[in-house]
């Protein structure tokens, strides 16, 4: 089955500890990027990936990072997690126009 | 802000009704999306339409889409207690550093039993 797989689905963690977020595509898609969900503000991109080792800012990058090894693989990494991250995060891959996201992942930084 | 705007912000029909939802967006587009969540879950694709279609069907689900009043709107026909759900318009834009999905506000679907 076609999809995108993020890990964990819910993670509670303190302020500072480092933490990544994993997201895995099995679609061969070039395009991958990350969102993250807040009431009031909806879904804002934080970074994104045309390629393998190509990544790029969304409108929301800072204290965030992610890498792309890989192609099927596009972790989010929290250096030094605060509470104004606490957010429902979703991780999405494309392929001519068509999104596919990941069943989210929702993040409680205390 | 680029986002779009949608409207009714909540929604609340019988089952069999049907639900009409629209979405306002600000710049040209390569295509508008709609996607559905359940609450706080996963975001589910329903339809694409492009900027050259006017309409387009799937299922109980009817898009229209005006290029010249940057708007679309989401018909779902004969609905059911299981499409209560919240209803995301999201546009793909042209030009510009533009690789992402620019979400509307939602509209909150309550169909009653």
């Amino acid at each position: 089955e076609a999809q995108v797989t993020q890990n964990p689905r819910y993670l509670i963690t303190v302020t500072g500890k480092k933490l990544t977020v994993t997201c895995s595509q099995n679609m061969n898609h070039e395009y991958m990027s990350w969102y993250r969900q807040d009431p009031g503000l909806g879904l804002r991109q934080i970074y994104y990936s045309m390629n393998v080792e190509v990544t790029d800012k969304g409108d929301v990058p800072e204290g965030y990072k992610v890498s792309r090894k890989e192609k099927r693989n596009f972790p989010l990494i929290l250096e030094s997690p605060s509470p104004n991250q606490t957010s429902l995060y979703f991780c999405a891959s494309k392929y001519q126009g068509t999104y596919t996201f990941g069943s989210g992942t929702r993040l409680t930084v205390v | 802000s680029q986002q779009g705007e949608e409207d009714p912000q909540a929604l609340s029909i019988q089952e069999g009704e049907n639900a009409t939802m629209n979405c306002s967006y600000k710049t040209s587009i390569n295509n508008l999306q709609w996607y559905r969540q359940n609450s706080g879950r996963g975001l589910v694709h329903l339809i694409l339409i492009r900027s050259n279609e006017r309409e387009k069907h799937s299922g109980r689900l009817r898009v229209t889409l005006d290029t010249s009043k940057k708007s679309s709107s989401l018909l779902i026909t004969a609905s059911r207690a299981a499409d209560t759900a919240s209803y995301f318009c999201a546009t793909d834009a042209t030009g510009g550093a533009t690789n992402k999905l620019i979400f509307g506000t939602g509209t909150l679907l309550a169909v009653q039993p």
